[in-house]
């Protein structure tokens, strides 16, 4: 048992290149996310997928784009990286269940993505 | 969304018990209080969780008065291993329609 499984570790970029980071999770969890972190900062949501076949926009959407390719994985695009795409990202995936019953997040280790 | 508000940065000794206290003042009714703990270079881990009152786990307890409006991580004879950012978190399940804000965190420095 895994849990949330993240490719690469680290990638560098050159501006206008793209690239997808991979996501994974063992767990059946119905809920996946994506978010980014940058230095100093607390994690800010980029998209979200509360089911499979499902995709919505979390805080900080524009430059992504996302896929739930099935139950299992959750993938970020990165169309045309910008500097200002450098950061810290995590996949996260929850069981998200009944009505009332609690939310806890799961995480991947994270892919350190440098855009020069 | 409710926003929380939590101190920057904590500093204790070992062998200590530490409090952290969050604000939350817009939190909704059916939005839980969750923290979480996040070491350098690895993802936030899942703490404890609650909705009113108190809940006590093996790692810490969080203490939630009844207004709701803010809410205490407690950490009971903190280590050098405790020192790490711990996010306080508001919000519902997605399926309730609510999404999970992370805000800054609290950066806790626990010293020999």
């Amino acid at each position: 048992n895994a849990g949330v499984t993240q490719t690469p570790k680290f990638q560098v970029l050159k501006t206008g290149q793209s690239m997808t980071l991979q996501c994974a999770q063992d767990m059946n969890h119905n809920s996946m996310y994506w978010y980014r972190q940058d230095p100093g900062m607390g994690l800010r949501l980029i998209y979200y997928s509360a089911s499979e076949g499902t995709t919505d926009k979390g805080e900080v959407p524009n430059g992504y784009n996302v896929s739930r390719l099935n139950k299992r994985e959750f993938s970020l695009r990165l169309e045309s990286a910008a500097p200002s795409q450098t950061s810290v990202y995590f996949c996260a995936s929850s069981e998200a269940t009944i009505a009332g019953v609690r939310e806890t997040q799961y995480f991947g280790p994270g892919t350190r993505l440098l855009v020069l | 969304l409710a926003k929380t508000t939590q101190p920057i940065s904590m500093d204790s000794y070992e062998g200590q018990e530490v409090n952290i206290t969050c604000s939350h003042n817009n939190i909704a009714t059916n939005d839980y209080i969750t923290w979480y703990q996040q070491f350098p270079s690895q993802g936030p881990r899942f703490i404890i969780q609650g909705y009113k009152t108190k809940v006590t786990n093996e790692v810490a307890s969080l203490f939630i008065p009844a207004d709701r409006k803010s809410s205490t991580l407690s950490l009971p004879r903190v280590s050098l291993s405790d020192t790490a950012v711990y996010y306080c978190l508001v919000g519902a399940p997605y399926n309730q329609g609510g999404k999970l804000i992370f805000g800054q965190g609290t950066e806790l420095s626990v010293k020999p």
